[in-house]
């Protein structure tokens, strides 16, 4: 069982250059997101779908775009990378958990992140 | 916007003793869910417990419990009888029905032998 798999697992970029984070999940989720986490400052959130084809910002969104391609990708594009975009990138997924008759949200299960350095 | 606190960059413990772990958090809601994550050095992002906001009744997993109080908006993570296999950072997080999930700065805890 896979998971959440997101690649590449590393990658250094020149500023101005422009690269594409991929992301998928097998768990049949609805809801995908796209964090950072940079020293200090935990985890923030760049961007999220809630479902298949809609997107919506996060804290930090300026500088990037996503695509949720279908239920299961969703990616995180880097159209012009500056050296503030040095960071770690996660990619996650959630879905929901019974209890009972109801139906709880779930935790997000995140991906192994992908270091991104932007000299 | 929702905020989370934590006030302690970082801690140590030594091996089989107990530590507590604090977050705040701040929001108008009444009903949300509250996580701790950890994340060893292998960088992957572990979920450690959650509490339904609704519920009363304090999370428990193994050695690890917390203590919501919620009228405080505080969540504290205790780890008891400590292992070395714990020295992590660990993040706590707040998340509405729905919608994101916002992460306190971590703490970085370290476990002594």
């Amino acid at each position: 069982n896979a998971g959440v798999t997101q690649t590449p697992k590393f990658q250094v970029l020149k500023t101005g250059q422009s690269m594409t984070l991929q992301c998928a999940q097998d768990m049949n989720h609805n809801s995908m997101y796209w964090y950072r986490q940079d020293p200090g400052m935990g985890l923030r959130l760049i961007y999220y779908s809630a479902s298949e084809g809609t997107t919506d910002k996060g804290e930090v969104p300026n500088g990037y775009n996503v695509s949720r391609l279908n239920k299961r990708e969703f990616s995180l594009r880097l159209e012009s990378a500056a050296p503030s975009q040095t960071s770690v990138y996660f990619c996650a997924s959630r879905g929901r958990v019974r209890v009972g008759s109801i139906y709880n949200t779930g935790e997000l299960f995140f991906g192994e992140g992908s270091r991104l350095t932007v000299l | 916007a929702q905020t989370v606190t934590q006030s302690q960059p970082e801690m140590s413990v030594q091996e089989a003793e107990t530590v507590t772990l604090s977050c705040t958090y701040d929001t108008s809601e009444n009903n949300y869910y509250l996580f701790w994550y950890k994340q060893p050095p292998s960088r992957q992002m572990i979920l450690v417990i959650r509490q339904e906001a609704y519920k009363q009744q304090n999370a428990t997993e193994n050695r690890f419990s917390v203590n919501f109080q919620k009228a405080a908006k505080s969540f504290s993570l205790k780890i008891s009888d400590s292992q070395l296999g714990d020295t992590a950072m660990y993040f706590c997080a707040f998340m509405l029905n729905n919608n994101d999930m916002r992460f306190g700065a971590g703490t970085r805890l370290t476990v002594k032998p």
